[in-house]
């Protein structure tokens, strides 16, 4: 079946450093890819998304490439700042038969430090 | 903007209870969701629903149940409550046609 392994935090920097974290698959089909950012006490945001090899997707200085070659669909910033500090979730929705259904990583809890 | 919400933010059952969660979207979305989220578990899908009276079971169903009698409403049942159900529940909603999905603000239930 499908699944999404990313790194295990938890991860800490200080403000102004650069993010990467590192995100795999595992899909039958053509999956589109998905980062989902959690803030303290708040549900799931959508961060951005990739729906086809080599897309890149971003938003709010986050950018992450579809890489079918190498499955892997990393998310990165060049400078995270404190408001950062959330859990980051990769996801990926297979576009076969279950179309709707996503498959998420563990999660990996970023804290930025001033 | 879409909007997710859930009944409550925050739960305390006792073992045995039967407990009701209830999610309300309000923008049309055929497909709801209810997950469950655990430290080092990440996401895991408990049920989710094509359309009013359609629902299918997710990874971990075993001791939940579903109502979706609206289109706008998706109900998480715990017949029985146990304390392995402890956790946040989350639940999402999606686009026609679309993958992304729309979260709600969760709900942390305790059971005792």
């Amino acid at each position: 079946g499908d699944s999404v392994t990313q790194m295990e935090g938890p991860v800490t920097l200080s403000e102004e450093a650069f993010l990467t974290i590192n995100c795999t698959y595992t899909a039958t089909g053509y999956p589109s890819l998905f980062w989902y950012v959690q803030y303290p006490g708040e549900g799931l945001q959508l961060l951005l998304k990739a729906t086809k090899a080599d897309d890149k997707g971003s938003n709010k200085g986050f950018e992450a490439t579809y890489r079918k070659e190498t499955t892997s669909f990393h998310l990165e910033k060049g400078s995270v700042q404190v408001s950062d500090s959330a859990v980051y979730f990769c996801a990926l929705s297979d576009g076969g038969g279950s179309n709707y259904k996503l498959t998420f990583g563990k999660g990996t809890l970023l804290t930025v430090n001033p | 903007d879409v909007k997710v919400t859930q009944s409550s933010r925050y739960l305390v059952k006792r073992t045995g209870e039967k407990v009701f969660l209830e999610c309300v979207q309000d923008m049309d979305h055929e497909n709801m969701f209810w997950y469950r989220q655990d430290p080092g578990l990440g996401l895991r899908l408990i049920y989710f629903s094509y359309d009013v009276k359609m629902k299918e079971k997710g990874d971990i169903p075993e001791g939940y149940s579903v109502s979706r009698e609206k289109k706008e409403r998706f109900s998480l049942i715990l017949e029985s409550a146990s304390t392995n159900q402890t956790s946040m529940y989350l639940c999402a909603s999606t686009l026609p046609g679309r993958s992304e999905q729309f979260f709600g603000p969760g709900t942390r239930l305790t059971v005792l």
